[in-house]
């Protein structure tokens, strides 16, 4: 699996967008970009996936690169509730023995009030 | 998503003893996961539990220290054998669920070794 680089920890302000970096320059043409993130003492939560196009969902927005070595996870309007551990993972998808998640340092992610 | 619970949601324990910590799962899965949160770390791949065959363990993860049982498409066990202070942690199990699927987790059982 590709190796991914994030900023250890970031601040934002409540009701700012939060756009938290992720660097993944050896990414392979068949994976995937994903994040997760983790609130203290609670299992990983799901937040979105892409491969190559830009992608929202109810929690977030994926931005890539046209090159694919990095992207970007906004969270458009932040709330105290997101502070969290946020990981950035590149795996193949689908169900393979190359899909497993290998988790990095993450970005710990504080909103101020 | 997946409702997936785990049992026991924490406890303590003495060294020497082992614990067996259980992942039930709403539906039906092929693959489950199993990892380990050491206090301040990040998640670690302990091992993937495939129903019918034998669990693949990660590197530097042994089938006598955490065993492994995986009995049918719902539910699988992993056994913290032998107990040492250094393996108090959180273990969490997970699942692929979704169209490109996507992993969820449980809960996590914490556990504390004395």
């Amino acid at each position: 699996d590709a190796k991914t680089t994030q900023p250890p920890s970031m601040d934002c302000a409540e009701g700012r967008a939060a756009n938290l970096p992720c660097n993944h320059s050896t990414i392979s043409g068949n994976e995937y970009v994903y994040w997760y993130r983790q609130i203290h003492s609670q299992g990983p939560q799901y937040i979105i996936h892409g491969l190559k196009n830009n992608e929202t969902n109810e929690m977030a927005s994926l931005i890539i690169t046209e090159d694919r070595k990095s992207s970007t996870l906004i969270l458009p309007h932040a709330t105290l509730r997101d502070t969290a551990v946020y990981y950035c993972i590149v795996r193949v998808g689908g169900e393979t023995s190359g899909s497993r998640l290998t988790f990095g340092e993450g970005t710990q992610l504080t909103v101020n009030p | 998503s997946a409702v997936i619970s785990q049992k026991p949601s924490r406890d303590i324990c003495q060294r020497g003893t082992s614990l067996t910590i259980q992942c039930q799962v709403d539906s039906q899965v092929t693959m489950m996961f199993w990892y380990r949160q050491q206090p301040g770390q990040s998640l670690t791949l302990i091992a993937t539990a495939n129903q019918g065959s034998e669990a693949t363990y990660e590197s530097g993860f042994v089938i006598d220290k955490f065993p492994i049982s995986r009995p049918n498409l719902t539910f699988s066990t992993l056994t913290v054998s032998n107990m040492s202070p250094e393996d108090s942690s959180i273990y969490l199990c997970s699942v692929n669920r979704g169209s490109i699927y996507e992993q969820y987790f449980g809960p996590g059982t914490r556990l504390t070794v004395t």
